[in-house]
């Protein structure tokens, strides 16, 4: 069973849509993480949770809202998005935020088209 | 200024050879780790290698070793044999502390392998 699950694999939406993106890992971390993926743009840290607590909100537009109920469930709320939002969005874990050595365990992200 | 560079877009490598892809890092922390990961076309970040600022010996995985020189600030991923399925995305990622002593993974922009059989 893979580590970590997102669902939805894709999704295209209008401007004024709103939609969630869900990520669940199985692997008993604490730690959470949103990345964004634009085409030729290295990875965008978007936000950070700790044991539940959001602990890095990286200058993210209000329109994206995360929410982690639990230490096993992230979730992505996106409202009023622009086209340029338009990217892959990744989301990743590991057993803790703090430790150099630890890496990140991703799944396999969110392929999202704004319309 | 850029914390990780590829200067590597795309390279394209006949199967069965060694290949050498370059990542050259920019910090003033004196720990610190430098992963590599490797991105399929289906989208998943895959975790392939890991060396840290204070470790003695190159990392090594199997088929993937690490040359990292650390006065060059270089950690580059060497893959021997390659495979067809070696094609994809790598990323070099570095972690480090930023100025209020949270953990920072940044990336570089990725170099795209072809392997040609």
């Amino acid at each position: 069973e893979t580590g970590v699950t997102q669902t939805p694999r894709h999704l295209v939406m209008g401007m004024t849509n709103k939609k969630s993106l869900k990520c669940e890992q199985h692997l008993g971390h604490n730690a959470m993480y949103w990345y964004k993926q634009s085409a030729k743009k290295p990875l965008e840290l978007m936000f950070v949770y700790n044991f539940k607590e959001q602990t890095e909100n990286n200058s993210v537009p209000s329109r994206f809202s995360p929410e982690c109920p639990n230490s096993s469930h992230l979730f992505l709320h996106l409202h009023t998005l622009q086209p340029e939002d338009s990217a892959l969005y990744l989301c990743a874990s590991s057993p803790r935020e703090v430790s150099v050595g630890e890496t990140q365990y991703f799944g396999p992200g969110t392929r999202l088209l704004v319309l | 200024a850029q914390k990780i560079t590829q200067t590597q877009p795309g390279m394209f490598v006949q199967e069965k050879e060694a290949v050498t892809l370059d990542c050259t890092y920019d910090t003033s922390d004196p720990s610190y780790g430098l992963f590599w990961y490797k991105q399929p076309s289906s989208g998943e970040m895959i975790f392939l290698i890991y060396q840290g600022s204070y470790d003695q010996q190159n990392a090594t995985e199997g088929r993937y070793s690490l040359n990292f020189q650390k006065a060059r600030k270089s950690a580059n991923l060497v893959i021997s044999a390659s495979q067809l399925g070696d094609s994809a995305m790598y990323f070099c990622a570095m972690r480090e502390a930023d100025n209020f002593g949270n953990e920072k993974l940044t990336f570089g922009t990725g170099t795209r392998l072809t392997i040609i059989p």
